[in-house]
């Protein structure tokens, strides 16, 4: 069983479009994140959402937003997609906030903003 | 100010010799410290990890990292490279003990040669 998912795997979209991707964890955890990995591969965490509580990373631009419907699930929307947002996007879940807890993460939403 | 530095973008050894793959931190504080694993198109695996108890770390797939204070150091080592590790490795830190705000190197791509 596959503990954390996104879906779609791929994604290409035009520049103005608004974008949804979706996480799944079937670890009961409390916590998931959002990152964005850009094309250099360089991390940046983007959301950490914790039983209902959200933490908004300054530096993410209020065209992105988190929703979680529950908490196994916590979705991206993007509204007026531009060219920069192209990057592979990972969802992550863990038992806390704490750092010393393992993040799991899926596989990965590949985004390209044409 | 609070930093990661992996040292090396790039390391390549040839299967069944040694790996070193070089991390420095700068903290005023004592941060937990990880080191994950990428391999091609997947999400991250944790590796191991260092929360303030014993100062070497074994993790999983035979690595294991020593944290230096002294040398504010957590080198990733491996005895002897197997195929299987070429992959992505990401050192990275928390300076406060809160997930909200862990920061990643810039990753070291290994590759091993048969």
């Amino acid at each position: 069983d596959t503990a954390v998912s996104q879906t779609p795997k791929y994604l290409v979209t035009q520049m103005g479009n608004d974008k949804s991707i979706k996480c799944e964890q079937n670890l009961g955890h409390d916590t998931m994140y959002w990152y964005k990995q850009d094309s250099k591969k360089f991390l940046k965490i983007m959301f950490s959402y914790n039983n209902k509580e959200l933490i908004i990373n300054e530096t993410v631009p209020n065209r992105f937003s988190p929703k979680s419907p529950d908490k196994a699930h916590l979705n991206l929307h993007i509204n007026s997609l531009e060219l920069g947002d192209s990057a592979v996007y990972f969802c992550a879940s863990s038992q806390g906030l704490a750092a010393a807890y393992e993040q799991y993460f899926g596989p990965g939403t590949r985004l390209t903003v044409t | 100010a609070q930093s990661v530095t992996q040292l090396d973008s790039h390391v390549s050894v040839s299967e069944g010799t040694p790996v070193l793959l070089r991390c420095n931190y700068s903290s005023s504080y004592s941060p937990s410290l990880f080191w994950y694993v990428q391999h091609p198109n997947k999400g991250l695996q944790l590796l191991l990890k260092y929360t303030s108890a014993a100062t070497l770390v074994k993790g999983i797939n035979g690595f294991e990292a020593e944290f230096k204070k002294s040398e504010t150091s957590f080198h990733l080592t491996k005895p002897s490279a197997h195929m299987s590790d070429a992959a992505e490795y990401f050192c990275v830190v928390s300076f406060s003990g809160s997930a909200r705000q862990l920061t990643f190197g810039s990753g070291t791509q290994l590759t091993v040669l048969p």
